[in-house]
């Protein structure tokens, strides 16, 4: 079946330790997203990506880091310069066209310790 | 950057009641998508809107897209526990592709007997 995968589901990080969030999809989608989402809050743009490395800042980008070397995987790591890492993250993946929807991944929720 | 004001943030509306949440843009809307999530959970698409004056119906949620006011409003009719969760829109932030797509603020709907 063809989708989106996150992983892990759950992720505990000590305080000033870097951490990588997994986000896989074999839809063969270009474009690839990263957001954050804070509890009875929206979602925040961190890092887009709309072709295999090539990557650009969203709303959000300070404290975090992506890379795009293969179309099936962008992965989000957040550095210890993110002040307050503790947050659900969702990845989504989209073909590069207006009207197309993007499918998300089921999320990673990260604590810091 | 776009920015995609959501109201009401949260709404409490008994069953067999019928609801509606707005949608507005601080920028030009070339289209516009509607998810819900489940607390905790990635976002499940609804509907994709790109014409003004478009609407489009699914069992009982209905979604409309006013260019002109930079706004979409989506109604649902006679509400069920099923319909409860977190209610997000999202649009692209340009016409020239993909590019940039980020979400409102969400708003929580919560259903009561």
């Amino acid at each position: 079946d063809g989708g989106i995968t996150q992983s892990p589901k759950y992720l505990f990080r000590k305080e000033g330790q870097n951490v990588t969030l997994s986000c896989e999809q074999n839809l063969n989608h270009d474009a690839m997203y990263w957001y954050r989402q804070d509890p009875g809050q929206g979602l925040r743009l961190i890092y887009y990506s709309q072709i295999v490395n090539d990557f650009q800042k969203g709303d959000i980008a300070e404290g975090y880091s992506v890379s795009r070397e293969k179309k099936e995987s962008f992965p989000l790591t957040v550095t210890s310069a993110q002040k307050n890492p503790t947050a659900f993250y969702l990845c989504a993946s989209s073909i590069p066209l207006r009207n197309t929807e993007a499918f998300f991944g089921q999320g990673t929720r990260l604590t810091v310790v | 950057s776009q920015e995609l004001e959501q109201s009401p943030q949260s709404l409490i509306v008994q069953e067999g009641k019928n609801l509606t949440i707005n949608c507005t843009s601080s920028k030009t809307l070339y289209g516009l998508y509607w998810y819900k999530q489940k607390y905790g959970e990635g976002l499940i698409f609804l509907m994709m809107l790109q014409k003004g004056g478009e609407e489009k119906s699914h069992e009982k949620i209905t979604a409309k897209l006013d260019e002109k006011k930079q706004q979409s409003s989506l109604h649902i009719t006679a509400s069920q526990p099923s319909h409860a969760g977190i209610y997000l829109c999202g649009a692209h932030q340009s016409n020239f592709g993909n590019e940039k797509l980020t979400f409102g603020t969400g708003t929580r709907l919560t259903i009561i007997p």
